[in-house]
């Protein structure tokens, strides 16, 4: 079955960088977009970004455009999130979701928390 | 960007009565392909979301049958033809179509 396995989250102090990692299985990864998409604490979703299967396209929410990279590894089946410039209000569960063949997330991982904080 | 705005955003229902939210977005959500790309995802409390319905009204494999989606355009809505106690949590609506993807604010279905 799917599984999507989010890891690199933390404590980060504000203007760090950090690299999330979500590890996929169950699937053939590249032959299917990915997303992230992430929760601050209480809040409601919002989604980051989405890669195409080949890493070639990739599109970004305003609110990270270039602070953020998005990118994978189709060898390692293993998906990346770059975090630059880090803000207290980058602070959220991170999750990473699987796209459908039109490139909407169908299935989500268990999600990373980054806390952002000096 | 498209603003996706969902109501109400907390719903209390009564055990086997029915249940809709609306989702209207600011643009028109079909596609140059011709598909209109809303979700729904359906969050229960402590775990991650998972989707219900893709292109609008399509049903995950798993999702039961009492979920149903309709709409077209830039209104769109979730019913739940009768509510069972699994199914308190929050529900979001988003769009695919235009990129940015975007999100709605989420409902909260909390029993009564």
């Amino acid at each position: 079955q799917v599984q999507l396995v989010e890891s690199g989250g933390g404590v980060v102090q504000p203007g760090r960088s950090l690299r999330l990692s979500c590890a996929a299985s169950g699937f053939t990864f590249s032959s299917y977009g990915m997303h992230w998409v992430r929760q601050a604490p209480g809040k409601g979703l919002e989604w980051m970004a989405v890669t195409s299967v080949d890493g070639t396209k990739k599109y970004y929410a305003d609110s990270v455009e270039g602070r953020f990279t998005i990118s994978r590894d189709n060898s390692r089946s293993t998906l990346y999130l770059q975090m630059n410039s880090l803000r207290p209000e980058d602070t959220a569960v991170y999750y990473c979701t699987k796209a459908d063949d039109n490139y909407n997330p169908d299935f989500w991982g268990q999600g990373t928390l980054l806390t952002v904080s000096s | 960007d498209i603003v996706m705005t969902q109501s109400p955003l907390s719903l209390p229902v009564i055990l086997g009565q029915p249940a809709s939210i609306s989702c209207r977005s600011s643009q028109r959500l079909v596609h140059s392909d011709g598909n209109t790309y809303l979700n729904w995802f359906q969050q229960r409390p402590g775990q991650s979301p998972r989707r219900l319905i893709y292109k609008v009204s399509n049903r995950d494999s798993g999702v039961p049958d009492r979920f149903s989606g309709s709409g077209s355009g830039t209104d769109f809505t979730l019913k739940i033809s009768r509510v069972e106690a699994e199914d308190v949590g929050i529900y979001y609506c988003m769009q695919a179509t235009h990129w940015p993807g975007t999100f709605g604010q989420g409902t909260r279905v909390e029993i009564k």
